[in-house]
């Protein structure tokens, strides 16, 4: 697709339960980032991976959470053992290759309600 | 890491007049500077850019400035409209991989 492109739109769980995000980024893109964003409040950033570089995993809140990205293109934003205050909008955006600092595109959310 | 503080965090004024939002950044290696724009409800969206070998840019009714001995940059709205309500996030790139870090963002109000 064009734009990057996040799945599910929606996403209603039960506390306790396990969520997968799931995230396509622009074809070529090297750079991914995930970021969560609470009713009214700003970007705060989760996870961001970098070509074959490690992912810099420093804005992970607690180990319930990781992230996976395969064949440097799809990621996976898991959430294991969902608690009520994981309930926010989860944006992933990406960028091309860093040396050109080019923008990021960010795709329109997945919203996780924890119930 | 990167640290970038932006001020102020909520900004009303009047339709027509202008408004300025500032950022402070913390890794003087820093060397890209984008403003995202985000409405209620939809996506941030990138409106304007700067990098460290400019002191200024200008796009329409929009401008940025960046001083980097202060290590500041700033994001000029003028003739403000309704339509330019929304929140809007600065950043700045730094490290090797030059990774983004945003600001806490600003809610721009804009009465009419």
């Amino acid at each position: 697709g064009a734009g990057v492109s996040q799945s599910p739109s929606n996403k209603v769980t039960e506390k306790g339960k396990d969520v997968e995000l799931r995230c396509d980024p622009i074809s070529g893109h090297t750079a991914l980032y995930w970021y969560r964003q609470s009713l009214g409040q700003g970007l705060e950033f989760l996870i961001y991976f970098q070509g074959n570089s490690a992912p810099d995993k420093s804005g992970l809140p607690s180990d319930r959470f990781s992230a996976e990205r395969t064949g440097g293109s799809v990621s996976t934003l898991t959430i294991q053992r969902t608690q009520q205050e994981d309930s926010a909008v989860y944006l992933c955006a990406s960028s091309s290759q860093p040396s050109r600092q080019a923008e990021a595109f960010f795709g329109q959310g997945t919203r996780l309600t924890v119930v | 890491g990167e640290n970038v503080e932006q001020h102020p965090s909520t900004l009303s004024v009047q339709e027509g007049d202008s408004a300025v939002i500032k950022c402070t950044y913390s890794d003087s290696a820093s060397n890209y500077f984008p403003w995202y724009k985000q409405e209620l409800g939809k996506r941030p969206q990138l409106i304007i850019d700067i990098r460290s070998n400019v002191g200024e840019k200008k796009d329409q009714r929009i401008a940025v400035t960046l001083n980097k001995t202060a290590k500041h940059f700033s994001l000029h709205i003028t003739e403000t409209q309704p339509e330019d309500s929304a929140v809007y996030f600065c950043a700045a790139a730094s490290g090797s991989a030059r990774q983004l870090t945003f600001g806490s963002g600003t809610q721009l109000t804009v009465l009419p």
